[in-house]
């Protein structure tokens, strides 16, 4: 149980292009979801965390016009890199959490490189 | 801010050997607090969590201790085998958020 996809697993796109990462809940519904961003050989940063059918929370330093999260149903959230550049290259991971728990499933990745 | 210190960044042990990862957070309210295992290339995946009513935790060869009191917890890996080279991650608890460790290299030598 609890298992989360990621689509696509990776992307290369060309500066200035959008490009959009889906994020699913197989067999649950997913009151929350997170999305975080990780460079190579570091720890998870988290950007920002949605909630079913309200605009999302971005931390500190996310600029929330370049990376759009949807969060439309208890299943799917989107994270929509607008306008990407080569320093928008990185792996981009979401998790879902349960109603009313603290437990975070993650997907599998998103790998982006930006040309 | 409320922060979470990992050590080792690296730890190689021989194979069949015990692996021991430490944590320590900040945040006295913190109430949850997984690992996490990560693959290269890949999500990183829960392997045991620990809640803050709870001194120990064991699933087959993972342990997880936690000392509420000197705020810190362990991951504790016996018999290691190669398929548990990753890197792991500790996380405490914020509400619903996580803060996260920096990460530990495990090494499994044959």
């Amino acid at each position: 149980g609890a298992v989360v996809s990621q689509h696509p697993s990776w992307v290369i796109c060309k500066s200035g292009t959008s490009v959009k990462i889906e994020c699913r809940s197989l067999d649950f519904q997913a009151t929350t979801m997170f999305w975080y961003r990780q460079f190579p050989k570091q720890s998870l940063m988290l950007m920002a965390t949605s909630n079913e059918g309200s605009k999302a929370t971005y931390e500190q330093g996310v600029e929330k016009d370049k990376f759009l999260i949807n969060h439309a149903s208890l299943t799917l959230s989107t994270l929509t890199v607008t306008s990407a550049h080569p320093e928008d290259s990185s792996f981009y991971i979401c998790s879902a959490g349960l109603a009313g728990g603290v437990e975070q499933y993650f997907g599998p990745g998103t790998r982006l490189t930006v040309t | 801010g409320e922060n979470v210190e990992q050590h080792p960044s690296t730890l190689s042990v021989q194979e069949g050997d015990s692996a021991v990862i430490k944590c320590t957070y900040s945040d006295s309210a913190s109430n949850y607090f997984p690992w996490y295992k990560q693959e290269l290339g890949k999500g990183p995946q829960l392997i045991i969590d620990i809640r803050s009513n709870v001194g120990e935790k064991k699933d087959q060869r993972i342990a997880v201790t936690l000392n509420k009191t000197a705020k810190h917890f362990s991951l504790h890996i016996t018999e290691t085998q190669p398929e548990d080279s990753a890197v792991y991650f500790c996380a405490a608890s914020r509400g619903y958020q996580l803060i996260w460790g920096a990460g530990t290299k495990l090494i499994i030598k044959p």
